[in-house]
């Protein structure tokens, strides 16, 4: 079954204490990204990657770090959490060819930073 | 001013009812138009293309309006399962790295 799969679904942890949550994707998509979902500010591009090696910033990259040494995996990182990055997050990934809307996401990680 | 924007709802739709509700884009260079459907607590799904000749599938109408620049959803014959949240994504003529931006969101609940 074609999927994205993200790790841990749901997270409880403290201010400063690095944790990764983890996505892998079985359909051999080379585009990745990762969002956060939060009332009234809809999906925000945190960080994407258009093949193995390349990464890039979305538009709240701040306080996150991402890998892409395999195409299939593609972890999120946060070396300092803080409460204002308790979010709903989603990974997602699509084929670049051909160039459709089509994201594929991952059923979510909900992280709460206290 | 937001890039995308939705009215978030909620629409209280009665089951067998038609609703239709709008995205407006600010960016006039916007290539590609998408709704897609999130159930509460679960992930975003494509639920379809906008074409610029609009496009039908099954009950739900897509309509692109470029000169206006908004993008509208319409659902007929509503059925209690089309409760959802719908989310509008558009995508820039070569936006860097293929980015679709997300609308907030538009809340439907459908009542018997």
């Amino acid at each position: 079954e074609a999927q994205v799969t993200q790790n841990p679904r749901y997270l409880i942890t403290v201010t400063g204490k690095k944790l990764t949550v983890t996505c892998s994707q079985n359909m051999n998509h080379e585009y990745m990204s990762w969002y956060r979902q939060d009332p009234g500010l809809g999906l925000r591009q945190i960080y994407y990657s258009m093949n193995v090696e390349v990464t890039d910033k979305g538009d709240v990259p701040e306080g996150y770090k991402v890998s892409r040494k395999e195409k299939r995996n593609f972890p999120l990182i946060l070396e300092s959490p803080s409460p204002n990055q308790t979010s709903l997050y989603f990974c997602a990934s699509k084929a670049t060819s051909p160039n459709t809307g089509e994201l594929f996401f991952g059923e979510g990680s909900r992280l709460t930073v206290l | 001013r937001k890039e995308v924007e939705q009215d978030p709802g909620p629409f209280n739709v009665p089951e067998g009812a038609t609703v239709a509700f709008n995205c407006t884009y600010s960016n006039s260079a916007s290539q590609s138009f998408f709704w897609y459907r999130q159930d509460c607590r679960k992930e975003p799904k494509l639920l379809m293309s906008v074409y610029s000749s609009g496009n039908e599938d099954g009950r739900f109408t897509a309509q692109l309006n470029r000169a206006s620049q908004y993008i509208s959803l319409l659902i007929r014959d509503s059925k209690l399962s089309d409760s959802a949240t719908y989310l509008c994504a558009v995508r820039e003529i070569k936006a860097a790295g293929n980015k679709l931006t997300f609308g907030g969101g538009t809340r439907v609940l459908v009542k018997p």
